[in-house]
């Protein structure tokens, strides 16, 4: 089955810089890859997603890119924002198949 | 705006007691999942159905924890008998299928004594 790796596991930021967080994935047959982000006491929620007929998306301020061949995809955050504190976790999936996690990174973003 | 639903939200009970959490998907979604979450384990998938039949349950610990889908409109995971390493938050997600977004539930944050 699928194993998802993510790194860094903490990341602290000054506000207005980039936030970059990586993840690899061990099955080739995977072809999806969301990001969620869970605020403290919250639920996860998908910020962003990508599919493996697309090697970058944007969405403002957030954007994540796909490397097939090398199974692995990122998550970049720029400008960041205390209100972008937050652990963030990728994951991977494949058709028929169960959708599993990394670990998570946690962000913290200094005013 | 569909949500996903569960009860209670929290629980407190002592060690040996039966838990029951419920779940309510969004109305259509075919795949409804469960996950644990601990500071230490991230999110862990403890079994997940598909138009109501369990896909895989691998996860959960087979002695103590079961999940069923009674109905489409509702999924349960009990614990028994509870034990304090079982506190943690479980989620319940669902979704239109394996690829397809996950939508989460508010979780039910348990605590056994």
């Amino acid at each position: 089955g699928e194993n998802v790796e993510q790194h860094p596991s903490t990341l602290s930021v000054q506000e207005g810089d980039s936030a970059v967080i990586k993840c690899t994935y061990s099955d080739s047959a995977s072809n999806y890859f969301p990001w969620y982000k869970q605020e403290l006491g919250k639920r996860p929620q998908l910020i962003i997603d990508i599919r493996s007929n697309v090697g970058e998306k944007k969405d403002q301020r957030i954007a994540v890119t796909l490397n097939k061949t090398a199974k692995h995809f990122s998550l970049h955050i720029t400008e960041t924002q205390p209100e972008d504190s937050a652990v963030y976790f990728c994951a991977g999936a494949t058709r028929g198949n169960d959708m599993r996690f990394g670990a998570g990174t946690r962000l913290t973003v200094k005013p | 705006d569909a949500r996903v639903t569960q009860t209670p939200r929290d629980k407190v009970t002592e060690m040996g007691q039966e838990v029951t959490m419920r779940c309510q998907p969004i109305l259509g979604h075919n795949t409804v999942f469960w996950y644990r979450q601990t500071m230490m384990q991230g999110l862990e998938l403890l079994a997940y159905f598909r138009n109501r039949a369990p896909l895989d349950d691998s996860g959960m610990p087979k002695d103590r924890f079961s999940a069923e889908m009674p109905d489409a409109t509702l999924a349960t995971l009990k614990i028994q008998p509870s034990e304090p390493r079982d506190s943690a938050v479980y989620f319940c997600a669902s979704s239109w299928g394996s690829i397809e977004t996950q939508y989460f539930g508010p979780g039910t944050r348990l605590l056994v004594l």
